[in-house]
């Protein structure tokens, strides 16, 4: 498997901040690469698959760059409801989750 | 609107089986567009992926947990379930099923179920 790793793994953030999610492994998985949001509580929620696409509905202050071994999330105006815990996955080989980062109240 | 529920015990004892059944509505489990799959979350703990399962039956299960997993799906294409053998504290978990469109590979989850509790205790 592609063991993934996140940074940073908390995060204090203010409200319009500008936030940065960066998601690294040891081997190459292209552009294979989902991002979820997770709350207390309930199941995690797609935001972004194959690196940079953007899900229906997910506003676009939330955006995904990289490719080959080193991906970002990026929220450029963090908002209220996005205070939360965030996870990459890479699909290219099997599936593997990074370990997570949580975003929270500075 | 798809919708995923997972059912089954909330407690199970040390050394016996986890089963699991994920019920599907709203959608069909009979597609060649999507995997579905098990993914399980420790408390306080990240997300593990545990396997996918295709409509035909093809299954992909996570190196570090196969040799007790089995993910089956119902001949109805209504549900699809799990099982986890000789079950210890380690796999005490949140389980979620969930929907997994592809652009490659077994893809990316969509959707989810809620998630149930399994404690393993005696």
């Amino acid at each position: 498997d592609i063991p993934l790793t996140q940074s940073p793994s908390t995060l204090s953030a203010s409200v319009g901040d500008r936030v940065t999610i960066t998601c690294r492994a040891s081997q190459s998985f292209d552009n294979w690469l989902a991002w979820y949001q997770q709350k207390p509580g309930k199941a995690p929620k797609l935001l972004i698959h194959k690196a940079s696409i953007l899900e229906t509905g997910v506003p676009s202050r939330f955006s995904g760059s990289g490719s080959g071994t080193e991906f970002t999330l990026t929220i450029s105006s963090l908002q209220p409801d996005d205070f939360a815990t965030y996870y990459c996955q890479q699909y290219k080989t099997y599936l593997t989750f990074g370990g997570g980062t949580k975003v929270e109240i500075k | 609107q798809l919708q995923l529920q997972e059912s089954g015990p909330g407690l199970v004892k040390p050394s016996e089986t986890l089963s699991l059944t994920c019920t599907v509505s709203g959608g069909s489990i009979n597609s060649r567009s999507y995997y579905w799959g098990w993914i399980r979350q420790p408390p306080e703990k990240g997300l593990e992926w545990i396997g996918s399962i295709y409509y035909s039956g093809s299954t992909y299960y996570n190196p570090s947990l196969k040799s007790r997993v089995t993910i089956s799906v119902d001949t109805s294409k209504k549900y699809f379930s799990l099982r986890v053998s000789s079950v210890t504290a380690a796999d005490t978990a949140v389980y979620y099923c969930a929907r997994a469109s592809y652009d490659y590979s077994i893809g990316y989850f969509d959707n989810w179920g809620p998630g149930t509790l399994v404690t393993v205790s005696s």
